[in-house]
Order: structure tokens, then sequence, then C-alpha cells
């Protein structure tokens, strides 16, 4: 079973300049978290998407940051424009809800420089 | 509203040596507690979880945890440290849907 697929790896990028990551989850997982990680921190969540809702939404810097996640499968994350201290790692997280613990699995992120 | 404080950021121990990250939560219901790790340049990778019933859990890589509800407490622990356990290790507290993770602990394997 393939994991959570996010793309791009790594990104490079000038100060207001717009970026987009890209987030595949587990096949038949409707659960989808986007995590912002900086540097010697751990992950905090962005938004978190129960299909194509966005029921958690609380901490996603709306002036700048955006999210989509059509047909409740692929997710988009945007930042625009983007600022220096964007510069992070975004970690992108799928669960399937079922049981009464439903076990995120996070991909490799995706690791942002803003220059 | 919860909280996690992992005490020291980096630890170094010999390899074959005991293995202590420390991990203090605090959580206003019955806590769901969760250790990851990350290895360089990739995700988070579940290690083990304490939802409910006994309290020693264990987990992948010879890896266990202690959940001790009177000291808030749920310290990871490995007998035997191996080249391979260098890594971050992320302790997580589950309140609702939300994940909550500490700072983190840096593991340096001592050759």
């Amino acid at each position: 079973e393939a994991g959570v697929v996010q793309s791009p790896r790594y990104k490079i990028i000038e100060k207001k300049q717009p970026v987009a990551f890209w987030c595949n989850p587990i096949s038949g997982h409707n659960t989808l978290y986007w995590y912002l990680q900086n540097l010697g921190q751990g992950p905090e969540l962005l938004i978190r998407y129960e299909n194509e809702e966005a029921v958690d939404d609380s901490q996603l810097p709306k002036d700048r940051f955006s999210a989509e996640r059509l047909k409740g499968v692929d997710s988009t994350l945007k930042i625009q424009p983007a600022e220096l201290g964007d510069s992070a790692v975004y970690l992108c997280a799928s669960s399937s809800i079922s049981g009464t613990y439903n076990e995120q699995f996070f991909g490799p992120g995706t690791r942002l420089t803003v220059l | 509203a919860q909280s996690v404080t992992q005490l020291g950021s980096h630890v170094s121990v010999s390899e074959g040596a005991l293995v202590l990250l420390r991990c203090n939560y605090s959580s206003s219901v019955p806590p769901y507690l969760f250790w990851y790790v990350q290895y360089p340049n990739q995700g988070l990778q579940l290690l083990l979880k304490y939802t409910t019933g006994a309290t020693l859990v264990k987990g992948i890589n010879g890896f266990e945890a202690e959940f001790k509800k009177s000291e808030t407490s749920f310290h990871l622990t490995k007998p035997s440290a191996h080249m391979s356990d260098a890594a971050e290790y992320f302790c997580a507290v589950r309140g609702g849907e939300k994940l909550t993770f500490g700072t983190g602990t840096r593991l340096t394997i001592i050759p």
C-alpha cells in the first residue's frame, strides 16, 4: 500500500512569490491534515479535512494561506505571497475514520525555503 | 486543552545503553498519548500509542512506554540502543481530533 505522497519535496522561492504544495493521501482515507513544522519544533496543525470539508482551519493564516481538497482526495496548500518566516517543513497526513482511534499517517513533507 | 513537554531537546547515549526519553502531558480529558519517530528528511512514523487499558505499551523497534497518570508522564524507553535509533522523537497527546506535539528530542547514539 502506498503511503502519503507529497510534492515537491523541496522548494526554494523568493519572498513575495506564490508557492503550492500537493498531497495525495492513502487510498480510502477520508481525513486529511496539513501541518507546519518549524525547525526544532513539533508539527502544528494548520487545517483538517473530512472528505471535502475543512472542519478545522482555526490555525490557518487565512490572509496568505489557502487550501483545497477537491473531490475529497488530493489536497493543495498554497501560500501567496510567501514571507521569510514561512520557511519550514509542511507535512501532510491522512487517516481513516474507523473505530475509536484513527492513526494519522504522515508523508515525507515539503521543505520550503524562502529567500 | 492539552499540552506536551519533552524534557531534553538532545539526548546522547552509548550504543547498547538504556534509552530514556521523557514526556509529560497536560490534558483536560483522559488522554490518548503517542510517540512518533522522525528520521532525517522523512515524515513521522508512529512508534507506539496509549489509548486505554494496559499502561505499559510496547511499540516497534523494541521501544516501550508507560502511562503514569499520577505523574502525568509517558516516558519512552528502550533497553539497548542501536545506531539505527538515531532520530528525532516526538511525544503527542490527542484531544478530540487534534494531535498536540511536543518540541521533540533528538537522540544521538555514540558508537
